[in-house]
């Protein structure tokens, strides 16, 4: 069975405090693995895709990287509007020629000013 | 670019009535769209796919005759809750794909069946 894990649950930051979300998986027939941001009462937003291990994406504060086993989001010098939980999915064949995603929990996001 | 729309944004229904939420992808024509429903504090649990024109394919444990997908058109697919009853009570999420590649997600629907 897939499973995606991510950690930790909760993370309370400074302003200006840099850190790393970790997303760890076990699936079968990995396609590409993505991070998405949500905000309470909102679907969840579009930041990265990875498809290969070494590979790195970049979008302002954020950076991505990949490994065969797992995903780090990293956040460099977070400002408070960053608040969010942070997804991860896993993209994996459902049959014929659909690709399903599996999410993990998340990670809660609170940047204080 | 990329956006995808919802409505209704909430709606509260009464017990065994039938609620339709409608999910259109606006600017961009969606091969395939999802339906996930999420529980407060949980994650996404997909619910079913469908593409354009063909039946939904759903996800095990979900009850196809309960949750009714229509995929009409490449920008409007459609989920109608038969006979909602309180623990279907949840936060309702589509998405749709140009490709098989990245899902962009709508804003969500909450319902709530008293």
């Amino acid at each position: 069975e897939d499973q995606v894990t991510q950690s930790p649950e909760a993370l309370r930051l400074q302003e200006g405090e840099s850190s790393s979300l970790n997303c760890s998986y076990t699936v079968s027939g990995l396609r590409g693995l993505f991070w998405y941001r949500q905000d309470p009462g909102k679907g969840p937003e579009f930041l990265f895709t990875l498809y290969s291990a070494g590979e790195e994406k970049e979008k302002e504060r954020l950076k991505a990287t990949l490994t065969k086993k797992e995903s780090f989001l990293h956040i460099t010098a977070p400002k408070p509007e960053d608040s969010a939980t942070y997804l991860c999915a896993v993209q994996v064949r459902s049959g014929g020629s659909n690709y399903k995603l599996t999410f993990g929990k998340g990670t809660l996001l609170t940047v204080n000013p | 670019g990329a956006v995808v729309s919802q409505h209704p944004s909430w709606v509260i229904c009464k017990s065994g009535t039938s609620v339709k939420i409608e999910c259109r992808s606006l600017d961009f024509q969606a091969t395939t769209m999802f339906w996930y429903r999420q529980f407060p504090k949980q994650s996404l649990m997909l619910m079913a796919t469908s593409n354009e024109g063909s039946k939904a394919t759903y996800e095990q444990g979900v009850e196809k005759d309960k949750f009714l997908i229509n995929h009409a058109s490449l920008t409007l697919s459609t989920l109608t809750v038969t006979s909602a009853h309180p623990e279907d009570s949840s936060f309702y999420i589509c998405s749709a794909s140009l490709n098989t590649d990245t899902q962009y997600f709508g804003p969500g629907t909450r319902l709530t069946v008293l």
